[in-house]
């Protein structure tokens, strides 16, 4: 069956430094790839989206690179401050017939003064 | 601002008395989702509407129906609330091109409705 992973253990980094957070999937061939930031008690909130037939995304601090051969997908907050602090999620689609985003768990990020 | 409102925020309900949950959008999407998202967990996706036409994923029980009277509103029904219920549904929106499925294009989320089983 599909499977997605993201750390499930929370990632403790320094504000200013960059924070890097992966996205594993087994069992299928996402055409898309988007990332969504959750915040407690909150809905997602789209950050960004990345396709098959591209390498890297970038917006602002965010970074986000996409490995159709390694099925991972690596998303880079750089100079990192106390607010990012968060759960990101990942989320897989594909394109052509019946299509749905499905989400791996996310992994809580905490960045410290 | 152009958004997607989910009331209530938190819902409590007793086991097997039937509950609805409901969403209203402004941004004008023509797809509706409803997702449920247990602690920790990732959000699973309930069903769908594209326009009027409702897809119900294979694995959600029938104790969930939804409705979608008109573009701006949604609503989840639980018939029958059982203890795993317990949840936070969330609704998100996307526009989607026409004649196609839905997909590759970002999803607006509401804040959720935390349902609480007594």
């Amino acid at each position: 069956s599909q499977k997605i992973e993201q750390n499930s253990e929370a990632l403790n980094i320094q504000e200013g430094k960059t924070a890097t957070l992966t996205c594993n999937y087994t069992n299928y061939s996402p055409a898309y790839l988007q990332w969504y930031r959750q915040d407690p008690g909150r809905g997602p909130v789209f950050l960004l989206l990345i396709r098959e037939n591209e390498k890297e995304k970038r917006k602002e601090r965010l970074k986000v690179t996409f490995d159709t051969t390694l099925k991972q997908s690596l998303f880079h907050i750089t100079a990192s401050q106390p607010a990012d602090s968060a759960t990101y999620l990942c989320a897989l689609g594909r394109s052509g017939g019946y299509n749905k985003l499905i989400f791996g768990a996310g992994t809580r990020l905490a960045v410290h003064p | 601002d152009a958004m997607v409102i989910q009331n209530p925020r938190y819902q409590v309900t007793q086991f097997g008395k039937p509950v609805t949950l409901s969403c209203s959008q402004t941004l004008n999407h023509n797809v509706m989702y409803w997702y449920q998202q247990k602690s920790s967990q990732a959000p699973k996706l309930l069903f769908h509407y594209y326009d009027k036409d409702f897809n119900n994923e294979a694995d959600t029980p029938d104790n969930f129906q939804s409705r979608r009277p008109n573009t701006s509103f949604c609503f989840l029904d639980i018939r029958s609330p059982g203890l795993g219920d317990a949840a936070m549904y969330l609704c998100a929106t996307s526009r989607e091109g026409t004649g196609g499925p839905p997909g590759n294009q970002p999803q607006h989320f509401g804040d959720g409705t935390r349902l609480s089983i007594l």
